[in-house]
């Protein structure tokens, strides 16, 4: 079965820092992955979407990296406020599953002025 | 409507009891599905609907579990004779087609039982 791993549950950064946030995989390699955002009572939301064939995809202050040889996404939030403190999510989509996700469990992101 | 909405937001039953979550989704989306998330966890996948076929229902953990989409809008997610370990929130999902379309989640169903 799929396994995602999300490098913390937590991580806590100062206002202005980048945020870095690690998604890991095992076994079946995705055709897509994505990334959401969950604030608490509320659910994801879609951010960003990174094919198997790109390597890199920007948007705003956010930046996600695929690397299917080390079968690793990385997150990055650049300039960071705390209005970025949520937990994020990374989900993979194998393209083979009718658009079913595959999702982490999220590391929180705390960022402190 | 704006978004993916959901019915009720919360919801208590006691053991045994039979429950009905609601989801409305965005207009014209073809694409259906639910999920459910523990806390502390991500989302799991239970099922999948295009227009009202459902495509994937391996996600069910049990026959106590069922999904419907009758007229390919609307959809109810039933679970009978509920049991403690169905204490979860239950997420509803919609996008325009299946395959590497972003998924539009609603707020949530957030099931205690009793």
């Amino acid at each position: 079965s799929q396994k995602i791993e999300q490098n913390s549950e937590a991580l806590n950064i100062q206002e202005g820092k980048t945020a870095t946030l690690t998604c890991n995989y095992t076994n079946y390699s995705p055709a897509y992955l994505q990334w959401y955002r969950q604030d608490p009572g509320r659910g994801p939301v879609f951010l960003l979407l990174i094919r198997e064939n790109e390597k890199e995809k920007r948007k705003e202050r956010l930046k996600v990296t695929f690397d299917t040889t080390l079968k690793q996404s990385l997150f990055h939030i650049t300039a960071s406020q705390p209005a970025d403190s949520a937990t994020y999510l990374c989900a993979l989509d194998r393209g083979s599953t009718l658009g079913r996700l595959y999702f982490g469990r999220g590391t929180q992101l705390t960022v402190w002025p | 409507g704006a978004g993916v909405s959901q019915s009720p937001r919360y919801k208590v039953a006691k053991r045994g009891q039979d429950v009905a979550l609601r989801c409305d989704p965005i207009s014209g989306h073809v694409s259906l599905f639910w999920y459910q998330q523990a806390l502390g966890q991500g989302p799991e996948f239970l099922t999948y609907f295009q227009n009202e076929a459902q495509l994937d229902k391996s996600g069910l953990p049990s026959d106590r579990f069922f999904a419907e989409r009758p007229e390919g809008s609307v959809s109810t997610l039933k679970i009978q004779r509920t049991q403690q370990e169905d204490s979860a929130v239950y997420l509803c999902a919609s996008s325009l087609e299946a395959l590497n379309n972003e998924q539009f989640f609603g707020p949530g169903t957030r099931l205690t039982v009793l």
